[in-house]
């Protein structure tokens, strides 16, 4: 079957550094997408990996090694609004979406 | 200008009645979804549109029913509803068929069945 998996919930300190993995198991492979979701609002794009490496945005870096089934989310100098849900997700080869569950991470001061 | 709007935003309802929720995207988008998010926060897939043909149906219970007048539109229509749709309904769109588009999501309706 196919499977995503996260870590439930993560807690950090602000200003400090995180990393939040993501293992899959899909169908085929057509892009991992990382999704910020803050409590009650909707799911909002952070980053898109389709070949392997780091792609780095701002604070965000998103890294992708295929061979291992592998992404990590990277979040640097944490403020406290990074306070979220972190979603991660893989469009197999019949470019369905499958979702992981999410991990909610905790800022603390 | 909201690029997906989905009303209403929160829905509370009676075991057995049928009720609609509406998604509007003005991002000139060709696909659209919906997906049921539990209380567990997986994201399920329900349904999506692609040029108002049905191009995805998970196996969702067919009380359900999309219903898409045009290409920016895609509603949900419930019927019968049970306790175990309470659920947040989030709609989203992408430019294009193929999921390897960015999905913009609505702000998602809290449906509670009582």
């Amino acid at each position: 079957g196919q499977n995503i998996d996260q870590p439930t919930e993560m807690t950090a300190t602000e200003g400090a550094i995180v990393q939040i993995n993501c293992t899959y198991q899909t169908s085929g492979f057509n892009g991992l997408f990382w999704y910020q979701q803050h409590a009650g609002e909707a799911p909002t794009f952070l980053s898109y990996n389709v070949l392997d490496g780091l792609e780095e945005k701002g604070r965000f870096s998103s890294f992708l090694s295929r061979s291992k089934g592998y992404s990590y989310l990277l979040l640097k100098e944490l403020q406290m609004k990074d306070s979220a849900s972190y979603l991660c997700a893989v469009c197999d080869s019949n470019y369905q979406l499958i979702w992981g569950a999410g991990t909610k991470l905790i800022i603390k001061p | 200008d909201t690029a997906v709007s989905q009303t209403p935003k929160y829905l509370v309802t009676q075991m057995g009645n049928d009720k609609s929720i509406k998604c509007e995207q003005n991002l000139g988008h060709d696909t659209m979804y919906w997906y049921k998010q539990d209380s567990k926060k997986f994201l399920k897939i329900m349904f999506s549109y692609n040029n108002k043909e049905l191009i995805i149906n998970e196996t969702v219970p067919n009380r359900f029913s999309p219903k898409s007048p045009d290409k920016a539109h895609l509603n949900l229509h419930i019927n019968s509803l049970e306790l175990g749709d309470s659920a947040v309904y989030f709609c989203a769109s992408s430019p294009a068929q193929g999921h390897t588009d960015t999905q913009y999501f609505g702000p998602g309706t809290r449906l509670t069945v009582l």
